[in-house]
C-alpha cells in the first residue's frame, strides 16, 4: 500500500457542513494526488500537490479545497458538503521520476 | 481534447477465455498508458504500462496492444481466471505526474 493511509474510512454527513480528509504518508513521496471516483466516470482529479505548501486544481476542484503543510500529510475539505459530493475518494503519492501512482485505500462519503 | 475513451463498460468472460478491453485518446501528447487494476473495496494499482515507441508489451497473462495511428490502446488477458474479477481502468499522461482515466470496465469471470 506504499504506506498510504485514508482517514476517516467512512463518513456520513448533512448538506451545509464541513468535511475534512486526511492522507498520510510515511514514506516522503513528493506528489500526491485526491481523485474521486464515481460509477461512469472513472477517477476524476479534485487537487494535487507537488509539494509542502504547493498545490494546484484539478479538473474538479469547485467546492473542495487542500492543504499540506507537512510532505506526509495532505488534507482535502469540503467547505460545504453537497450530495454532489458524495463519492469515494482516494489519495495518491508518486515520486520525482516515476509515473506509477500508488492508491490509499479510500473514503466512502456520503452527504444526506 | 484530453479525455480517454474506454468500452466496454462491463465484460464477461468464460474462464480460460480472452478478455480485451480497449481504449482511444485524441491528444497526440500523451506519452504514458498504464492499466490499473481495482479489486472491490481497495485503491487501483498498476497492472501494465506502455509508452508509444512500442506497439505491445506482454507481462505474463496481460498484454497492452498500442496503434499510434489509430490513436488507439488495449489490454489482453489471456486465459482469464475467476481472480482476475475486477474492475480495469486505462489511463494516458499529458504530462509528468498527471493521469487522465477511462471509466473502468468491470469484468466477471465465469468460472
Amino acid at each position: 500500500d506504499a504506506g498510504i493511509t485514508q482517514s476517516p474510512r467512512h463518513k456520513v454527513t448533512e448538506t451545509g457542513t464541513p468535511v475534512t480528509l486526511r492522507c498520510h504518508q510515511t514514506e516522503n513521496h513528493r506528489y500526491m494526488y485526491w481523485y474521486r471516483q464515481d460509477p461512469g466516470h472513472g477517477l476524476r482529479l479534485i487537487h494535487y500537490s507537488y509539494g509542502v505548501k504547493d498545490t494546484d486544481k484539478g479538473e474538479v476542484s469547485d467546492g473542495y479545497s487542500v492543504s499540506r503543510s507537512k510532505t506526509e500529510d495532505f488534507l482535502l475539505t469540503l467547505e460545504s458538503a453537497t450530495s454532489s459530493q458524495t463519492s469515494v475518494y482516494f489519495c495518491a503519492i508518486t515520486s520525482t521520476g516515476r509515473d506509477e501512482q500508488f492508491f490509499g485505500p479510500g473514503t466512502r462519503l456520503t452527504v444526506l | 481534447q484530453q479525455q480517454v475513451k474506454q468500452s466496454p463498460q462491463s465484460l464477461i468472460v468464460q474462464k480460460g477465455g480472452i478478455s480485451i478491453i480497449n481504449c482511444a485518446y485524441e491528444n497526440t501528447a500523451f506519452d504514458y498508458f498504464p492499466w490499473y487494476q481495482q479489486f472491490p473495496g481497495k485503491g487501483p494499482a498498476l497492472l501494465i504500462a506502455i509508452r508509444p515507441d512500442v506497439s505491445e508489451k506482454k507481462e505474463g497473462r496481460f498484454t497492452i496492444s498500442f496503434n499510434k495511428s489509430a490513436k488507439q490502446f488495449s489490454l489482453h488477458i489471456m486465459d482469464s481466471q475467476p481472480g482476475d474479477s475486477a474492475t480495469y481502468f486505462c489511463a494516458a499522461s499529458p504530462s509528468q505526474y498527471q493521469l487522465i482515466w477511462g471509466a473502468g470496465t468491470k469484468l466477471i469471470i465465469k468460472p
